[in-house]
């Protein structure tokens, strides 16, 4: 079993609603992701948290914004979202960098935009 | 682009028999690799991993074998059961924090 909790697991909402995903590990790991998976794809990274510090963005677009709280949990803000960002929306964290560092996934939150 | 690949997207295997999933790599200066599980609905899970000083590393029914000189990767799974069924992804520490990952094996079990 994952020690990566993600909330919701499904999540359907319109295009003019604001809505939450929700991460939590107790590993304590000090590097927390967020990556994006439409299916039959590979996970595509959109955020990494190092040390509560937002240190790498994908060039996400704003509608998508996260948050680090602390060190054990990680959001995603979702606004203004299209149709085309319905996908699998992974989180997961690590020690330390991923050179010798295993990244952990969580099992998801499913997001459909209508 | 992504510095690994696949050498096939989908693999058929009666159950009972050994799995082998390929997957080759680019960057000669690559030192470590991982092996991911993906059933259906579910997210990545870690299966084992290797460092470029081993040429091989056994997990429980798992394998991983690495050939430096031709930059391949395996992963063998022996005795294949239903519950192998998943999508099977190699990946690499890119740089920093980014993976680089391969673009998916599915394996499907016959009974």
């Amino acid at each position: 079993d994952t020690e990566v909790t993600q909330t919701p697991k499904h999540l359907v909402m319109g295009m003019t609603n604001k809505k939450s995903l929700k991460c939590e590990q107790h590993m304590g790991h000090r590097a927390m992701y967020w990556y994006k998976q439409k299916a039959k794809k590979p996970p595509e990274l959109m955020f990494v948290y190092s040390y509560e510090k937002l240190s790498i963005n994908e060039s996400v677009p704003s509608r998508f914004s996260p948050e680090c709280p602390n060190s054990s949990l990680l959001n995603l803000h979702l606004h203004a979202l299209q149709p085309e960002d319905s996908a699998l929306y992974l989180c997961a964290s690590s020690q330390g960098p991923s050179s010798g560092n295993t990244i952990y996934f969580g099992e998801g939150s499913w997001l459909t935009v209508v | 682009g992504e510095s690994v690949g696949l050498h096939l997207p989908t693999l058929s295997v009666q159950e009972g028999d050994n799995s082998i999933i390929n997957c080759a790599y680019s960057n000669s200066a690559s030192d470590y690799f991982i092996w991911y599980k993906q059933e259906s609905g579910k997210g990545p899970q870690f299966i084992i991993d290797i460092r470029s000083n081993m040429d091989k590393r056994q997990g429980q029914r798992v394998t991983v074998l690495l050939n430096k000189t031709v930059k391949h990767l395996s992963l063998q799974i022996a005795a294949t059961q239903p519950g192998d069924s998943a999508v099977y992804f190699c990946a690499e520490p890119a740089n920093d924090y980014k993976l680089s990952f391969g673009a998916g094996t599915t394996v499907t079990v016959r009974a």
